[in-house]
């Protein structure tokens, strides 16, 4: 099991354009999580995903981002027309069952760099 | 709502001394906390969590509710516990959210 993978790694966007980040959890996990870390911060929670529904988007801001976790494929966190503070490492995680019952398991994170 | 204070950005020690990462909270309820260790270039992964009460890698730490703190130990410092650790908690019946703290560096020094 190659763990949960992200990409791209690392990611330049100039502002106004468009940034699209995956995410593929590991095998058999259903609910996926993604955080936000901005520099010299700890991560913070922005949305919970299971399979083709959005469980909890309350961290995520309120224009601009989206996420989905379609049935066929991996999650994206779509991030329109960005800006300087969005620049920010993303991570996502996964785990079988709610994080309460189970270890999540992180992936690398995808460095977005908004010029 | 909930919050994670690690007060220390870096922690520099020498190998073979021991090691105590802190970690303050505030919440009302009764909490889990948990520690992440990222190692260079790596993810971040689980090292322990307070309701299995395990020593992993030699690191232990104990939720004390009245100081509302779950500070990580290490009786003796290993070079390879050098890496950026994070103190997390997850607030009551049914949530999902981690709440991290800003993370301490640690530096082990040969």
């Amino acid at each position: 099991n190659a763990g949960v993978m992200q990409n791209p790694r690392h990611l330049v966007r100039r502002r106004g354009q468009e940034a699209r980040l995956r995410c593929s959890p590991m095998k058999g996990h259903s609910h996926v999580y993604w955080y936000r870390q901005l520099p010299e911060e700890g991560l913070k929670f922005m949305v919970y995903l299971q399979k083709e529904n959005i469980i909890d988007e309350s961290g995520m801001p309120k224009e601009r981002f989206s996420a989905e976790f379609p049935k066929e494929g991996p999650s994206i966190l779509r991030i329109q027309q960005v800006v300087r503070g969005d620049s920010a490492a993303y991570f996502c995680a996964s785990s079988p069952n709610g994080v309460r019952e189970t270890e999540a398991f992180f992936g690398q994170g995808t460095r977005l760099t908004v010029v | 709502a909930q919050r994670v204070t690690q007060p220390e950005k870096l922690l520099s020690v020498f190998k073979g001394a021991p090691v105590e990462l802190k970690c303050n909270y505030s919440y009302s309820g009764s909490p889990e906390l948990f520690w992440y260790v990222q190692y260079s270039r790596q993810r971040l992964q689980l090292l322990l969590r307070h309701i299995s009460r395990e020593s992993i890698k030699g690191f232990t730490a104990d939720l004390n509710k009245g100081e509302t703190s779950f500070h990580l130990k290490k009786p003796f410092a290993q070079e390879e516990d050098s890496a950026m650790y994070y103190c997390a908690l997850l607030s009551g019946a049914g949530s999902y959210q981690l709440t991290f703290g800003k993370g301490t560096k640690l530096s082990v020094i040969p």
